[in-house]
């Protein structure tokens, strides 16, 4: 069965520093979305993703997050300048219509 | 604002035990609910999704209701067992597509 695909499962970083999360959709899938829960709290919606562009954003992500498909196949989710609040799990999700597929999970460490 | 809230927010039951978890959005522009299961640290398996011209799903054990009327959803476990411990999600789909998430019931049954 089609499975969403993250990398990498942890990543550590400094504050300040940059990172980026890739998410590999479902291959059919038109729909990109990037959730996040920090460590205790609900999942919250960051962005969704649709022909090439974002369809709608959270107050979460300000201008410090940015999304892209550079290849056609992968999604990635970058944080320009990590804070230590941006330590959380970080879920791509992905959709042919309405239903949505999850990943694993991306554990960002904010050091 | 929309938000889905979730009670109770711990349940400790013994096993064989028949249990029925809460759901409730405040907005009836949530269509479609989704219910999934979260160990700790982990990510999110997809249990069931209910469309919004359905009442009901069922998989196995599980049953799951939808009633936008009244704006609550229920997830029914039957015949709990050890390995149903986890942490239960639901969240709904508003109109643009994302999904909002209640804080969900942490789940132990008891051997």
């Amino acid at each position: 069965e089609p499975e969403v695909t993250q990398t990498p499962s942890h990543q550590v970083t400094q504050m300040g520093q940059e990172v980026i999360l890739r998410c590999v959709p479902i291959s059919n899938h038109l729909y990109f979305y990037w959730y996040r829960q920090i460590l205790g709290q609900k999942v919250e919606f960051l962005v969704s993703f649709y022909n090439n562009e974002i369809s709608e954003k959270s107050e979460i992500f300000d201008d410090q997050f940015s999304v892209e498909r550079p290849d056609g196949s992968n999604f990635t989710l970058k944080i320009r300048s990590t804070k230590l609040e941006d330590s959380a799990m970080y879920f791509c999700a992905t959709s042919y219509t309405y239903e949505q597929y999850f990943g694993p999970g991306t554990r960002l460490t904010v050091t | 604002k929309q938000e889905v809230t979730q009670i109770p927010a711990a349940l400790s039951v013994p096993e064989g035990e028949n249990l029925v978890l809460n759901c409730s959005f405040t907005d009836s522009a949530i269509y479609n609910l989704q219910w999934f299961r979260q160990d700790p640290g982990k990510g999110l398996t997809s249990l069931l999704l209910i469309q919004s011209s359905q009442r009901e799903q069922t998989s196995g054990r599980l049953n799951a209701s939808l009633d936008k009327s009244s704006g609550r959803s229920t997830l029914y476990i039957a015949a709990s067992q050890p390995g149903d411990s986890a942490t239960y999600l639901c969240a709904g789909y508003n109109q643009g597509g994302k999904l909002i998430f209640g804080q969900g019931t942490e789940l132990s049954v008891k051997p």
